[in-house]
């Protein structure tokens, strides 16, 4: 049973990058052909997919962020990772990552961690 | 960007009672090659990520209680709960993923009456 758990820093000041990283276990994250993805929820709001990541390394982006973020993927720590570069108080949200098959799309999720973007 | 609309906002159901939600794509999500919708519907309880119910439309993920369907095809599509129970109360969401970026509606918060 594949599991993600989403770690990093709880609060970030405006204008720096919000780093997360997404530990995959139960199953390598080389297995299969999947994207791993991260999707965002500001509280009391909708689900607002940032992008991801393959594991040959491709990535696909949300037009609205791409500018400020990146996913990549370190297949030799079975971790994949988020940086989003310059953030505001709208940053602020639970961050999941996720699975993605071609099939079942979003079929596997981390917990979610909050990140408050805060002075 | 496909934009997807959900009606209604919420909706309050009795125990054992049809509650059904409607979402609205602005372009199809039918693949023609494949005949298939690439449509997913996720419940979200309070402090807890969204557990993915229905994909294809209306293929049950594994271990989705069959109380949950889904239909539809092209641009509009239905989750109906057939039965409703008490464990069934959270949000629900549909999503494309006809392309990229993926969107979400805007959610259905289903409460028992």
């Amino acid at each position: 049973q594949v599991q993600l758990q989403e770690s990093g820093p709880g609060l970030v000041k405006p204008s720096q990058t919000l780093s997360l990283t997404c530990t995959v276990s139960g199953g390598s994250i080389s297995g299969g052909s999947y994207y791993w993805s991260w999707i965002r929820q500001p509280a009391g709001k909708e689900l607002e997919w940032i992008g991801r990541v393959h594991t040959t390394g491709s990535s696909n982006y949300n037009p609205s962020l791409k500018s400020r973020v990146t996913i990549s993927i370190d297949t030799s720590k079975n971790q994949f990772s988020l940086d989003l570069t310059s953030v505001t108080a709208a940053d602020t949200a639970v961050y999941y990552c996720a699975r993605e098959s071609a099939v079942t799309t979003l079929d596997c999720w981390g917990q979610g961690t909050l990140v408050t973007v805060s002075s | 960007d496909i934009v997807m609309t959900q009606s209604p906002d919420s909706l309050a159901v009795s125990l054992g009672e049809r509650a059904t939600i409607n979402c609205k794509s602005s372009q199809s999500v039918l693949y023609n090659s494949n005949n298939k919708n690439y449509l997913a519907w996720y419940q979200q309880k309070p402090g807890q990520p969204p557990k993915l119910l229905i994909y294809w439309a209306s293929t049950r993920e594994s271990g989705v209680p069959d109380r949950f369907s889904g239909g539809g095809s092209g641009t509009d599509f239905t989750l109906t709960i057939s039965s409703l129970q008490a464990a069934d109360v959270g949000v629900y969401f549909c999503q494309h993923y006809y392309g990229t970026p993926r969107t979400f509606g805007q959610g259905t918060k289903v409460e028992i009456k």
